[in-house]
């Protein structure tokens, strides 16, 4: 079984200012997908980028960006410019295709954007 | 509305008692999932449905009941309420036949076992 760890329970940075939340994940698989979601205080769950693990190139959603180590087995997000709308939780999460897109995911890292 | 909907979205319900959180969407999604979400453990799976009448457990399913019978709704049923069960209950639903394999969140349920 696939295992997600986030080990950053909770984070803090400043507005307009540069974060990076880690993620790690135990696969023996080759063919997989990585995803980091947001939930803000409103409890809702938005997708906000998604990697291939086929795929060499990272990533990059806006101010969104991954940093995908296949080999290190590592899936972290930088969020750049942070605004006060980042303030959220943000989970990591796997898929293996064929498996009725079951994904796992990991503990969550809360971020808080201050001024 | 298009999308994805939870009712009740706050539930109080006493231990013993049996109660059933309602999932529906409007995108004819193929699978649908239930996910609890509690303090340090993220968001776990529950019982996910590849189609109607196709069910299967997930990793958490001890004391959960779910039924398929119509592509559209997914309800999950607590048959007995206990306290542990106190949680933040997702329903999420994705197309069989989508590339991104994004998954589609309802907008939850909390409920509160007394």
């Amino acid at each position: 079984a696939q295992t997600v760890t986030q080990s950053q329970p909770e984070m803090s940075v400043q507005e307009a200012e540069t974060v990076t939340l880690s993620c790690t994940y135990d696969t023996s698989e080759n063919n997989y997908y990585l995803f980091w979601y947001k939930q803000p205080p409103s409890r809702q769950m938005i997708l906000v980028i998604r990697q291939e693990a086929y795929k060499q190139q990272n990533a990059t959603e806006n101010r969104f960006s991954v940093n995908f180590q296949k080999a290190a087995k590592s899936f972290s997000l930088k969020i750049s410019d942070s605004q006060l709308g980042d303030t959220a939780m943000y989970f990591c999460a796997f898929l293996k295709p064929g498996t009725a897109s079951k994904l796992t995911f990991g503990t969550g890292t809360r971020l808080q954007v201050t001024l | 509305d298009a999308g994805i909907t939870q009712s009740p979205r706050y539930k109080i319900t006493e231990t013993g008692r049996q109660v059933t959180l309602m999932c529906h969407q409007t995108w004819s999604h193929s699978y649908m999932f239930w996910y609890r979400q509690d303090l340090g453990h993220g968001l776990r799976l529950i019982y996910y449905s590849a189609a109607a009448d196709i069910t299967d457990k997930g990793e958490v399913p001890d004391g959960y009941v779910v039924s398929r019978s119509k592509t559209e709704n997914f309800p999950l049923t607590l048959e007995s309420a206990t306290r542990s069960q106190t949680s933040v209950y997702f329903c999420a639903s994705t197309s069989s036949t989508s590339f991104s394999y994004e998954q589609y969140f309802g907008p939850g349920t909390r409920l509160t076992v007394t």
